[in-house]
């Protein structure tokens, strides 16, 4: 079935640095969301990619979705430590019934003042 | 945040009692999803709901059942629980126009 995967499984920074997060699906996709889960929290919707190559920016925060719609990526900018937290990418294939998405394991940010 | 609950929040329970998760919503969503939350393995779909009564079976199914009798409540049913699913249970509703899951609170269930 179909798989998605996420590196770094850990990643710790300074606060000031940029951090980035790589999603990859052993199938093309047609959509992919991303999530961000604080600490003993539920996951909280980001945003969403449809089209190939798409880029999508929200403040600190950039979204890219692969020319193959295989895999996508999410970078922060300047880390604050309010961005800390694990963050899922979620596709959806045109297999699935089209609601449902497979998540990645995830990237769990810590960010050091 | 959506008006999306679950209850219970906590729950012990021990090894082949049947446990049953509760999902409330208040938005008139049409999707609804439970997920199972481990380390290292994200979210994984147990079931979902596409309208009242009607329901599938998502990646990681066996030894759960749901229900959903109303638009408003779905129910997850774990017939005789193992201590492999002590798990964190999320409940996530989508709409009709965007795919956008918002999830409710959890459910931490510990099978002894």
């Amino acid at each position: 079935g179909q798989q998605v995967m996420q590196i770094p499984q850990y990643q710790h920074v300074q606060e000031g640095e940029d951090f980035t997060t790589y999603c990859n699906s052993s199938t093309t996709l047609s959509n992919i969301q991303w999530y961000k889960q604080r600490p003993g929290g539920h996951p909280v919707f980001l945003i969403q990619l449809v089209k190939s190559g798409e880029v999508k920016k929200q403040k600190r925060l950039t979204f890219q979705f692969g020319e193959a719609k295989k895999n996508s990526s999410l970078h922060i900018t300047a880390t604050q430590t309010t961005d800390v937290g694990t963050y899922f990418c979620a596709g959806a294939t045109r297999d699935n019934y089209g609601q449902n998405f497979v998540f990645g394991p995830g990237t769990r940010l810590s960010v050091l003042p | 945040d959506a008006g999306i609950t679950q209850s219970p929040r906590h729950k012990v329970t021990e090894t082949g009692t049947p446990v049953t998760l509760r999902c409330h919503q208040t938005e008139n969503h049409r999707y609804m999803y439970w997920y199972r939350q481990d380390p290292g393995h994200g979210l994984r779909l147990i079931h979902y709901s596409y309208g009242v009564k009607d329901t599938d079976k998502g990646e990681v199914s066996d030894g759960y059942s749901v229900s959903r009798s109303k638009t408003e409540d779905f129910l997850l049913t774990l017939e005789s629980a193992t201590s492999s699913q002590t798990s964190v249970y999320f409940c996530a509703i989508s709409g009709r126009y965007s795919n956008e899951q918002f999830f409710g609170p959890g459910t931490r269930l510990t099978v002894l």
